[in-house]
């Protein structure tokens, strides 16, 4: 699976957009972004995943660069509910027993 | 909507005693991850199983050992316990061939070792 470089922490108030990037600069042509997120001592949750073109849903926005080097995760009223440890993973899907490989993530803070 | 159930979810046991987690996967999902998160640390791969078979290994101790079952359920069976072994362990599952491939995870069972 591609590298990813995520910064370790941000800060959001409460009600903004929280706008998550990460760097995957490697990425192969077969792979998928995803973004899983991880609340306090919670189990991970998904949130979204692309492959070049842009995703929305009930959660957020994924945003992808043309040469698909970088992402932006995009919570676009973010709440205290959202503090948790963003992970952006690159990887192939629907491989049979092809794992996540968790690395670094963003810490995002939201303050009131 | 149903989730992944892991049994226990806290579980005290000495240095050298054995350790059976549980998991119950999502209805008719057929793959099911073990992950091992330590204190201040990111979730770490242990082993997975597709079909009952075993899938793909990572970095899990020979001390422990998985499987399974009939039923889709799995098992983590640790023995001689470590304190090293203190750490929350999740479960995911997973069905293959879906539109969106993802992973759903379970609670955790947070084990102490002391």
């Amino acid at each position: 699976d591609a590298k990813t470089t995520q910064p370790p922490s941000m800060d959001c108030a409460e009600g903004r957009a929280a706008n998550l990037p990460c760097n995957h600069s490697t990425i192969s042509g077969n792979e998928y972004v995803y973004w899983y997120r991880q609340i306090h001592s919670q189990g991970p949750q998904y949130i979204i995943h692309g492959l070049k073109n842009n995703e929305t849903n009930e959660m957020a926005s994924l945003i992808i660069t043309e040469d698909r080097k970088s992402s932006t995760l995009i919570l676009p009223h973010a709440t205290l509910r959202d503090t948790a440890v963003y992970y952006c993973i690159v990887r192939v899907p629907n491989n049979a027993g092809n794992m996540l490989t968790f690395g670094g993530g963003t810490r995002l803070m939201v303050k009131p | 909507a149903a989730g992944v159930i892991q049994s226990p979810r806290h579980l005290i046991k000495e240095k050298r005693e054995t350790a059976t987690l549980k998991c119950y996967p999502i209805p008719r999902h057929d793959t099911v991850y073990w992950y091992q998160q330590g204190p201040g640390q990111d979730p770490q791969f242990l082993i997975s199983f597709y079909e009952k078979m075993q899938s793909d290994k990572g970095s899990i101790p020979d001390r422990f050992s998985a499987q399974q079952f009939s039923d889709y359920h799995s098992e983590l069976n640790m023995s001689s316990l470590e304190l090293g072994d203190s750490a929350l362990y999740f479960c995911a599952s997973r069905s293959t061939g879906g539109a969106k491939e993802t992973q759903y995870f379970g609670p955790g069972t947070r084990l102490l070792v002391l």
